[in-house]
């Protein structure tokens, strides 16, 4: 199993520009999040999903949109990126009905400019 | 007051010593407890749940709960410099379904030889 996968590793965008950020997870897991993390941070929910079809809002939506239209991928959307993107992206992944421990993928490191 | 809080750190112990790291988190619902760890530059990475007071032990791990006090422990015995990282507390609130976590900023360890 290759776990959580996301794509791009790193990326740098200008300020305006818009991207698509990839999540794959071959685990069947129900359940999954992105995260981004700023530096000396903790993790902030954006967005998460807890099955196909079917996204809500976390902490810190503005300025990205998800969709989930299989169990497997669960891409993060940024239209007209701003400096206050610029981060380190993560998207995750959870059984439902488990303890809910989370399995991360590698991260995505965006940049801003 | 902040949802789950942790010291930022550094905390800096000897190789061979205890490191004690600590976390709080003001939702007394609240029912899973997570330590992750993030060495620099990489994923968050799972090392201990808990989500029954007392302690639990895993090899040289040991986390300890204590949801009267409203506060959940990570001891590293034997701390090693491979040890060096930033640990993550992370907390299952008490409602909904939809396996959110909620991060700590993390507490950066480091272990000098």
């Amino acid at each position: 199993n290759a776990g959580v996968t996301q794509t791009p590793k790193f990326r740098i965008l200008k300020i305006g520009q818009s991207m698509t950020l990839q999540c794959t997870q071959d685990m069947n897991h129900n359940y999954m999040y992105w995260y981004r993390q700023d530096p000396g941070m903790g993790l902030k929910l954006i967005y998460y999903s807890v099955g196909a079809g079917i996204t809500d809002k976390g902490e810190v939506p503005n300025g990205y949109n998800v969709s989930r239209s299989t169990t497997e991928d669960f891409p993060l959307r940024l239209e007209l990126a701003a400096p206050s993107q610029t981060s380190v992206y993560f998207c995750a992944s959870t059984e439902r009905g488990s303890i809910y421990e989370q399995y991360f993928g590698p991260g995505t490191r965006l940049t801003v400019t | 007051q902040k949802e789950v809080e942790q010291n930022s750190g550094p905390l800096s112990v000897p190789e061979g010593a205890i490191a004690s790291l600590n976390c709080t988190y003001s939702d007394r619902g609240s029912q899973s407890f997570f330590w992750y760890r993030q060495y620099s530059g990489k994923s968050p990475e799972l090392i201990m749940f808990i989500y029954s007071n007392g302690d639990k032990e895993d090899g040289r791990f040991t986390a300890q709960l204590n949801k009267a006090s409203q506060y959940v422990s990570l001891l590293i015995r034997d701390s090693q410099p491979s040890d060096s990282a930033t640990y993550l507390c992370a907390v299952k609130g008490g409602s909904g379904n939809t396996g959110k976590l909620i991060f700590g900023q993390g507490t950066t360890l480091q272990v000098k030889p």
